[in-house]
């Protein structure tokens, strides 16, 4: 059965902490995806990578850095943690012109 | 701006009848689309999707209708069963490019 797990389910941190999350799929997929979910914002592209070591801006990249040093695992970095950073984060994996898979997401609050 | 649109937050309907999504789209660059579902405290699962070749696609009771001139596609469930409950969302890509454009979701109730 395929799988895209993510390190934590729930998450508090602190304004200002570095915040690191990982994903890690095991179905050898080229593509890897990072999401936030906001009521009435639907799911919004982060940043995605096509390839180990390549990565590609989304839709709201600020705030946010990424790392892909292997296929099967994608992290997603907040440098410096702040309250409006505080939502669900969903991980994805697909290969080209397929459907996404997606892990259990993270709930991550900053306080 | 949204390039993927779903304006009807939530939608309540009756067990055993059909329930029908609506998502609109503004980018005619866009040639796949696809529904997702959400259960809350999981991830999105994929449901259905159809190519801009084709204008309507069926597997179950779920079938996903394109029409590409008003830029305005459905997902039809039929019957509509109370596991039905969730949020689900319309997503579009372009083939050469691999970005998703997922709307911002409909909340759908199904009531026993």
């Amino acid at each position: 059965d395929v799988k895209v797990t993510q390190s934590s389910r729930y998450l508090v941190k602190r304004t200002g902490e570095k915040v690191f999350l990982e994903c890690v799929q095991d179905m050898d997929h080229e593509n890897m995806f990072w999401y936030r979910q906001d009521p009435g914002l639907g799911l919004r592209l982060i940043y995605f990578s096509y390839d180990v070591k390549m990565k590609e801006k989304g839709d709201i990249p600020e705030g946010y850095s990424v790392s892909r040093e292997k296929k099967e695992r994608f992290s997603l970095i907040l440098e410096s943690a702040s309250t409006n950073q505080t939502s669900m984060y969903l991980c994805a994996s697909s290969l080209a012109q397929n459907e996404q898979f997606f892990g259990p997401g993270t709930r991550l609050t900053v306080l | 701006d949204q390039q993927v649109k779903q304006n009807s937050p939530s939608l309540s309907v009756q067990e055993g009848r059909i329930s029908i999504l609506n998502c609109d789209y503004t980018n005619s660059m866009f040639d796949y689309f696809l529904w997702y579902k959400k259960y809350p405290a999981e991830g999105p699962t994929f449901l259905i999707s159809i190519s801009s070749i084709k204008d309507k696609n069926e597997d179950g009771r779920f079938t996903v209708f394109l029409n590409k001139s008003a830029k305005h596609l459905s997902l039809h469930i039929v019957p509509s069963q109370p596991g039905d409950s969730a949020v689900y969302f319309c997503a579009a890509e372009k083939t050469s490019y691999d970005k998703v454009i997922f709307g911002p979701g409909t909340s759908l109730s199904v009531i026993p």
